[in-house]
């Protein structure tokens, strides 16, 4: 089954820029999707479709994919942003929904 | 609002069965495909199983199959996922989530979650 890799952990200062990947065999021709999960709460759709905004998420929060790995960057990182965030994506050839194993981002 | 509420988690043990429930609003439940996916405590997100909007359709992970069977009753806007043979293994939240409309790829709305503990 396909395999997507995460950092366990993220660290950035506060107003700097935050990158997590996530890497995977050819991601770049799959679409990824990204979470945010806070401690004791479900999980936020941040990004869908490598790029895409939901609704009320703020322009900070963006999204590539490309070859091996695809990536969410956090721009002027806040407190508020100190979560878990997993890439996920649809496996076609087996028809299972795979998450990544989590990254923590620590706002430092 | 659309909302997803979990209940029907416990302690259970092993060997036992389960069945935990989700109750949608906020939305038209028989237009959309659901899934179940659980997070073990201090874990990550583990997808579980999914049925289209009919309930003439179903997936599960390989961890589940022949032991989990997922349900729906569109007439009371529930979602179900029967846990037969039950491990420790599958002591975890369990997460009731919807497919967004037009796309099988992803999930915009999630349950708070139950509790389900797998102990003797």
């Amino acid at each position: 089954s396909y395999v997507l890799t995460q950092p366990p952990s993220v660290s950035v200062a506060p107003e700097q820029t935050a990158r997590i990947t996530c890497g995977g065999n050819n991601i770049g021709r799959k679409s990824v999707h990204w979470y945010q999960q806070k401690p004791g709460q479900a999980p936020v759709l941040v990004i869908y479709y490598d790029s895409d905004r939901p609704s009320g998420i703020p322009e900070r929060f963006s999204g590539s994919n490309s070859g091996n790995t695809a990536t969410l960057t956090i721009s002027r990182v806040e407190a508020g942003d100190e979560a878990d965030y997993y890439c996920q994506l649809l496996d076609r050839s087996s028809d299972h929904w795979v998450f990544g194993g989590g990254t923590k981002l620590t706002v430092l | 609002e659309v909302q997803l509420v979990e209940s029907g988690g416990g302690l259970v043990q092993p060997g036992g069965s389960l069945r935990v429930s989700c109750a949608a609003s906020g939305f038209t439940f028989s237009s959309y495909w659901m899934h179940w996916v659980r997070q073990a405590p201090g874990k990550g997100l583990v997808w579980v199983s999914r049925i289209n909007s009919d309930g003439s359709s179903t997936n599960y992970a390989d961890s589940v199959k022949g032991r989990f069977t997922i349900s729906r009753d569109n007439a009371k806007n529930t979602l179900y996922l029967q846990m037969n043979s039950l491990r420790a293994e599958d002591t975890a939240v369990y997460y009731c989530v919807r497919e967004p409309p037009n796309s099988n790829e992803y999930f915009d709305y999630w349950g708070q979650g139950t509790l389900v503990t797998v102990s003797s």
